[in-house]
């Protein structure tokens, strides 16, 4: 079983739709959940992070934490062309009695998002 | 310079020459992590640095040789590399307090590197 597991996709939504990003994990103990967003040829750029079970909310996007269920996904509501882009959930994997500083990552989910 | 930043943008080298990547954070953090990102893979970790201590090995082969002379320098020195070794290179930094799992990472814009 992977740590992090990511649907591959491609995802693709009309414009203006909810697109909806998943991500399970294997480590139960994990802590702390991120969401980068990483354009062809770029670099991942943070925009989001959770560390408590529920949901949370910046702009457009809402991540939603369920532990229980080791359960992670992002939410775009109103999804624009230039949201197009993959999206990598990371997770804090605790590893050999410390987990801090070790993000691991999925592999990604690529979201096109079309006019 | 903001953010973190990474010489060279692009590399393009033989299997038997020696280079070294450079990143620079200017975020005040304290911990420096080296990543790989292959086509079709996930992101993988190479090493970090905490309080300028190598804190994580992650199976590493030797032709990758880290240096952290500083909380705000980290260097990736490359020799001998093989093709397969080509792949997008990626510095991030974070701000690590105790033993504390909350560990936003920012990237650098990475290096393109290409083994000949």
């Amino acid at each position: 079983q992977k740590e992090v597991e990511q649907n591959s996709g491609p995802l693709s939504v009309p414009e203006g739709a909810i697109a909806s990003l998943n991500c399970t994990y294997s480590d139960r103990g994990s802590q702390s959940f991120f969401w980068y967003r990483q354009y062809s040829g770029k670099s991942p750029e943070l925009i989001m992070f959770i560390y408590s079970n529920g949901d949370k909310e910046d702009g457009r996007f809402t991540a939603q934490l369920n532990k229980a269920s080791q359960y992670v996904s992002l939410l775009i509501r109103d999804s624009q062309p230039s949201d197009s882009a993959t999206y990598l959930c990371a997770v804090n994997i605790r590893a050999g009695g410390t987990s801090y500083g070790k993000l691991t990552f999925g592999q990604g989910t690529i979201l096109t998002v079309h006019p | 310079e903001t953010g973190v930043t990474q010489t060279p943008r692009h590399l393009v080298m033989g299997m038997t020459n020696k280079k070294s990547l450079k990143c620079e954070q200017h975020l005040g953090h304290n911990a420096m992590y080296w990543y790989k990102q292959s086509a079709k893979k996930p992101l993988e970790l190479m090493f970090v640095y905490n309080f300028k201590e190598q804190t994580e090995n992650n199976s590493v082969p030797s032709r990758f040789s880290p240096e952290c002379p500083n909380s705000s320098h980290l260097f990736l020195h490359l020799h001998t590399l093989q093709p397969e070794d080509s792949a997008l290179y990626l510095c991030a930094s974070s701000q690590v307090v105790g033993t504390s799992s909350y560990n936003e990472q920012f990237f650098g814009p990475g290096t393109r590197l290409t083994v000949l």
